[in-house]
Formats: C-alpha cells, structure tokens, sequence
C-alpha cells in the first residue's frame, strides 16, 4: 500500500520567512496530493491540493509542487504570519471516492512574530 | 453549504460504558470515513464506507470498535465497554472524487 512520509517533524520561522514542507509518497500509481491544516481544537481543513497533472499550483501566499519522478511533493508558504502556525498534514491518494487516502504523520509549524 | 458536523463535541463516559458518536457527511458524498487522533499525533484510520460496498474495516483497533452507515447518510461510530486509552479525538471525513473534508472531531475521555 502508500506510504506517505513528512519532513521535519517540526519547523520553526520568522515572520516575514517562507516555509517549505516536504512528503514523499511510495505508490507510482497516486495521482491526488491534498494539504491539510490543523489548528488547535479544530479538524483538518483542507488548504490546497493538487492533481499529478500539473507539476504547481498556486493559492495566494500557498503553493504546491509535485515531482512524479523523485515522487515527492511541497508545500511553500510565503510571507509567513502567527496565524499560519498549525499542524500541516499531506496526503496522497489515486483518484475516485473508491480511494482513501493515506496520511503523513504531520508538521508542527511554528512562525516566530 | 453545510460542511461535516459531528456529534457531541465533547463527551466524558466512565470506563467500561459504551458511546456512539455520530457523523453527518456533506450531502451526496459517498464516501464516509473515521480516524482517531489521540493527543499530539497523527490520523489513525479507523474505517472507511464507500456506497454500498462493504465497508473497509482494516483500522478498526479492537473488537469493542463498531461502526454503521445508513445508505449515504449518517454514520455512528460505537465503541464499547469503553477504555481510557479510547481517550482521544474522533474525526469523521467526507469525499466525493477528490477532496475530503473533515468534520470538527468529538473530544472522547474515558474516566
């Protein structure tokens, strides 16, 4: 089955800084890469995904990129702020409802005011 | 519209007690799933419905883990004779193709 690894576990920036997450995926035959975001309290929220037929899609200060070859796939966060701190998740998955995804075990992001 | 609601958000049992907790998915998703999150860590899939196949059970931890669905619709997570190490946050998601959304969680504590 997939297997999805996240690193760090933890990262800490200032404000102002960008963040970059990193997840590698094991299954060639994934297509799907969602991010999620946690805060404190609260259930995932799902902040940007991207499909294997792009290589970066762009949301405002959030983006993603995805490499098929080396399998693995990024989460950049520009112009950090306090309120970006959270527990960030991705995933990976093929496509259809008949697919769950599998999950990394997440990253403490910490941004420093 | 409306998104995943679960319920209770809060619910404190004493050991050995059974609780249901419940799940109402995003209207026309047909894919339901639970995780546990206990303190600090990650998703632990519990189980995943999709339509009217059976149900994907391989995360259930014990056989005191149930869970229901009827058709599309509501789910109810059972989890009987209750233990402390149950104590966690219970979180039920929803798909339809490609993105999953999750419902606040209800916060389990076994006493």
């Amino acid at each position: 089955g997939e297997n999805v690894e996240q690193h760090p576990s933890t990262l800490s920036v200032q404000e102002g800084d960008s963040a970059v997450i990193k997840c590698t995926y094991s299954d060639s035959a994934s297509n799907y890469f969602p991010w999620y975001k946690q805060e404190l309290g609260k259930g995932p929220q799902l902040i940007i995904d991207i499909r294997s037929n792009v290589g970066e899609k762009k949301d405002q200060r959030i983006a993603v990129t995805l490499n098929k070859t080396a399998k693995h796939f990024s989460l950049h966060i520009t112009e950090t702020q306090p309120e970006d701190s959270a527990v960030y998740f991705c995933a990976a998955s093929m496509s259809g409802a008949n697919s769950k995804l599998t999950f990394g075990k997440g990253i403490t992001l910490s941004v420093r005011p | 519209g409306a998104g995943v609601s679960q319920s209770p958000s809060n619910k404190v049992t004493e050991k050995g007690k059974d609780v249901e907790l419940r799940c109402d998915p995003i209207s026309g998703h047909t894919a339901l799933y639970w995780y546990r999150q206990r303190l600090g860590q990650g998703l632990e899939f519990l189980i995943y419905f999709q339509g009217n196949s059976a149900p994907d059970k391989s995360g259930l931890p014990s056989d005191r883990f149930s869970a229901e669905r009827t058709g599309e619709s509501v789910s109810t997570l059972t989890i009987q004779r209750t233990q402390q190490e149950d104590s966690a946050v219970y979180l039920c998601a929803s798909r339809q193709v490609y993105e999953q959304y999750f419902g606040p969680g209800t916060r389990l504590t076994v006493t």
